[in-house]
Order: C-alpha cells, then sequence, then structure tokens
C-alpha cells in the first residue's frame, strides 16, 4: 500500500518501559519528520533527518531517540517512556515542497 | 526564533457565514506559510500554501507582511468545513538551509453549526 503508515496506532504502556514507533514510507523520500501533538501546544518537531543515517534533533527531543538507516523508515523511541509523553505522535515526509503526515499513533503512558 | 500564533482555540459559525482563522507569524527571513487540516478521524493534509495563491475548497489565504498574518478565510461555511486547522511556517536554520522543517501555530477548531 503506497504512502506513509504508522504502527502502533494504539498502544498503552507503563512509566518506565522502552517504546518504539514505527513509520514506513513508500514515495523514498529523503527528508522525514517526528512530531507530536498535544493540545494547547500544536504539532512539535521531534525529530527529523534528511537522508539515511543522518538525523538531527527538533523541538522536543529529550527523551526521544531515532534511527534511520534505511531511506524508508524512521522508528521513534522512547528509551524510558514518562506520562508527559503521552500524546498523539505523527511522522511525515516531504516530497515537492510539501509535508505528507501518517495517520498518528496515540501513546498511553500509565 | 520563528513563531506562529493562532489566538482563537475554538471557533463556532453557523453554516453559510464567513469565517476567518487567524494566523500570526514571527520571524525574521522570508517567510513560507501553510495552512494544514485535520478532518475528524483523519490524517493531517496541506489545504494550502501562500506561494500557490489558489483557493481551495473555498478557502483562501493572503500573506500581509505589514501585519505579519496568514489569515484563512472563507465566504460561506460549511459544515463539512468542521475540522482542526493549523496554520504553519517553513523554518530556515543559521545556514540558510531549512529542510522543509515547519513551525505549527497551536491549532484552532472549527466547528459548523446547522
Amino acid at each position: 500500500d503506497a504512502g506513509i503508515t504508522q504502527s502502533p496506532r494504539y498502544k498503552i504502556t507503563e512509566t518506565g518501559r522502552q517504546v518504539t514507533l514505527m513509520c514506513h514510507q513508500t514515495w523514498s523520500h529523503s527528508y522525514m519528520f517526528w512530531y507530536r501533538q498535544d493540545l494547547g501546544h500544536g504539532l512539535r518537531l521531534i525529530y527529523y533527518s534528511a537522508a539515511a543515517d543522518i538525523t538531527d534533533k527538533g523541538e522536543v527531543p529529550d527523551g526521544y531517540v531515532v534511527s534511520r538507516s534505511k531511506t524508508e523508515n524512521f522508528p521513534l523511541t522512547l528509551e524510558s517512556a514518562t506520562r508527559s509523553q503521552t500524546s498523539v505522535y505523527f511522522c511525515a515526509s516531504k516530497g515537492g515542497g510539501e509535508q505528507y503526515f501518517g495517520p498518528g499513533t496515540r501513546l498511553t503512558v500509565t | 526564533a520563528q513563531r506562529v500564533t493562532q489566538p482563537e482555540k475554538l471557533l463556532s459559525v453557523f453554516k453559510g457565514a464567513p469565517v476567518e482563522l487567524k494566523c500570526n507569524y514571527s520571524y525574521s527571513g522570508s517567510p513560507e506559510l501553510f495552512w494544514y487540516v485535520q478532518y475528524s478521524r483523519q490524517r493531517l493534509q496541506l489545504l494550502l500554501r501562500h506561494i500557490s495563491r489558489e483557493s481551495i475548497k473555498g478557502f483562501t489565504a493572503d500573506l500581509n507582511k505589514g501585519e505579519t498574518s496568514f489569515h484563512l478565510k472563507k465566504p460561506f461555511a460549511q459544515e463539512e468545513d468542521s475540522a482542526m486547522y493549523y496554520c504553519a511556517l517553513k523554518r530556515v536554520n543559521a545556514g540558510g538551509t531549512s529542510y522543509g522543517k515547519l513551525t505549527f501555530g497551536q491549532g484552532t477548531i472549527l466547528t459548523v453549526h446547522p
């Protein structure tokens, strides 16, 4: 299925656990992004990547780790989840001057 | 630093009424601005960008550099316009590159009543 997908779509985890959110795109876009969406804050950039093996921090990177070994995948890992990381996470890729967003992952940290 | 402000968290109008969603920005360079929309249970998608100067679904937005605004307008709102709307600004690094990074406003939830 072409496009950009995220998995899982919903996740409940406990404080302190490690969680990995997956993002996959089939367009071979070079640029990919991770955002979190919180009421009152809009979307905030966590990490971005310009190409495979090239990543950089965004506005709110603390507590998150990313990797990009392949162009099509851009996983986001919460090393030790905290309640403040309860949010909806969106992955996006950029092509033709436009960012295309995935469907989002709703993460709840209890 | 770049900043995008959407002063209204919630906006309610009746069907057929004009609607304006406000967006103000602060940015030291030449801005590139966008409106994204998220309908219920759908993913975020681009509505329009200022460089295109186009009207999408009856919406228009004009960049006003003097007032540093990029308000989204529609003369006659429809119920299907109900959604979350985000204004976004394309960021530029100190070196002049952007990587397409966007700074988003806080979002405005538009509700159009029948």
